[in-house]
């Protein structure tokens, strides 16, 4: 079975924090994925990568960025978070085919 | 026009009876579709892939997809009060899209005692 695991379920930081959040997948997945969840909005992609050290922008990069050093490890940073941050973060992995994501449990952070 | 359309629900059905969830989507380079369970408070759990025209069953799943009339259907048979949950839509090959999958906002479904 595909595992995903993300560092934190729950996360509460202050205005103005650096905030990592880091995903770890097991399956040898090239691509990974970074999203956040809000009420009304659905799944909104932020960055994805398709192999290590390669990055792309998503739907709403603003105020992200990511990090992909190993293959198996895809971290999101807030670089100065903000309350308009607090949100549900999703990282998923897959292969490039077939192209089933596979989410990891979520981490819902808290900007205060 | 949304690229993936769900009706947001709740859709209400009583234990045992089948429940039919649908979406549409305007992309016909779509090559991908997906169906996912998600919990309140949890994350996405993937339940059905589907990838040419017809009926796939797994279980008490059955997907289903038309891509000359452009949807895809999840039916649940026997419902169970288990199933309630949001149900996500999610395609994949949009044009332009390489390996990222487009989402829809998800039908939430209630199966009633």
């Amino acid at each position: 079975d595909v595992k995903v695991t993300q560092s934190s379920r729950y996360l509460v930081k202050r205005t103005g924090e650096k905030v990592f959040l880091e995903c770890v997948q097991d399956m040898d997945h090239e691509n990974m994925f970074w999203y956040r969840q809000d009420p009304g909005l659905g799944l909104r992609l932020i960055y994805f990568s398709y192999d290590v050290k390669m990055k792309e922008k998503g739907d709403i990069p603003e105020g992200y960025s990511v990090s992909r050093e190993k293959k198996e490890r895809f971290s999101l940073i807030l670089e100065s978070a903000s309350t308009n941050q607090t949100s549900m973060y999703l990282c998923a992995s897959s292969l490039p085919y077939p192209n089933e994501q596979f989410f990891g449990p979520g981490t819902r952070l808290t900007v205060l | 026009q949304k690229e993936v359309e769900q009706n947001s629900g709740p859709l209400s059905v009583p234990e045992g009876a089948i429940a039919s969830l649908n979406c549409t989507y305007s992309d016909r380079g779509s090559q991908s579709f997906f169906w996912y369970r998600q919990y309140s408070g949890k994350s996405p759990e993937l339940i059905m892939s589907i990838y040419s025209n017809g009926d796939k069953e797994d279980g008490r799943f059955t997907a289903q997809l038309n891509k000359a009339s452009q949807y895809v259907s999840l039916l649940i048979r026997d419902s169970q009060p288990s199933d309630s949950a949001t149900y996500l839509c999610a395609l994949g090959g949009l044009t332009g899209g390489g390996n990222k999958l487009t989402f829809g906002t998800g039908t939430q479904l209630k199966v009633e005692l």
